[in-house]
């Protein structure tokens, strides 16, 4: 059973970035998309971007010019960076994998991020 | 951007009723339709990819259906555990993939 886990730090200033990695366990990087979702507390999901394990990377357009998706296929990890960040950053962030179905079929727990000095 | 609209954004029901959530989308998106289920605190779930698929270990009360522009989840005989908030989302145009804004059902 494939696992995802993030990690990172729970709190970010204004201004600075937000760096959070996925772990993932239980099946093997390569061949799929591996996301990066957001939900602001009491909000809706949306969508940040995906890598792909050759390193090719897709952004939503809202978050382009900020955003930054890496993987790492030799730890099983990817990353995502975002910068600049404001208190409209604060959200849980999940690591998520599109599989075959093109769904989100496996997620991370979840962690949440908050803006503020 | 391929927009999202889900109604109702909220429901009451009661446990053993059947209950549908709508989801529009602004642009033809064939079948490419997913939807999630997400409760208090929790991951979401997949519950039902392409339209009608349903994901492995999901229950079969759970039902969906549409093409093109309108879809509709369905959930035949709720059940306590079926009380969360569902979320639909396109994986027919990237970039962004995009979800509705959710409809939160709650017991009656």
């Amino acid at each position: 059973q494939v696992q995802l886990q993030e990690s990172g730090p729970g709190l970010v200033k204004p201004s600075e970035t937000l760096s959070l990695t996925c772990t993932v366990s239980g099946g093997s990087i390569s061949n799929y998309y591996w996301n990066w979702i957001r939900q602001p507390p009491g909000k809706g999901l949306e969508w940040i971007g995906y890598v792909y394990n050759s390193g090719s990377t897709i952004y939503s357009p809202s978050l382009k010019s900020r955003v930054a998706i890496s993987v790492d296929t030799s730890t099983n990890q990817f990353s995502l960076n975002l910068s600049s960040v404001t208190a409209a950053d604060t959200a849980v962030y999940y690591c998520a994998r599109r599989g075959r179905t093109n769904a989100f079929d496996f997620w991370g727990q979840g962690t949440m991020v908050t803006v503020s000095s | 951007d391929i927009q999202m609209t889900q109604s109702p954004s909220s429901l009451s029901a009661s446990v053993g009723d059947r209950v549908t959530i709508t989801c529009r989308t602004s642009h033809i998106i064939s079948r490419y339709l997913n939807w999630y289920q997400q409760k208090p605190g929790e991951v979401p779930k997949l519950l039902i990819y392409d339209t009608s698929k349903l994901q492995s270990g999901v229950p079969s009360r759970f039902s969906g259906s549409g093409s093109g522009t309108d879809f509709t989840l369905t959930i035949s005989g709720l059940q306590p555990e079926d009380f969360a908030t569902y979320y639909c989302q396109q994986s027919y145009s990237v970039p962004p993939y995009t979800f509705g804004q959710g409809t939160k059902l709650d017991i009656k």
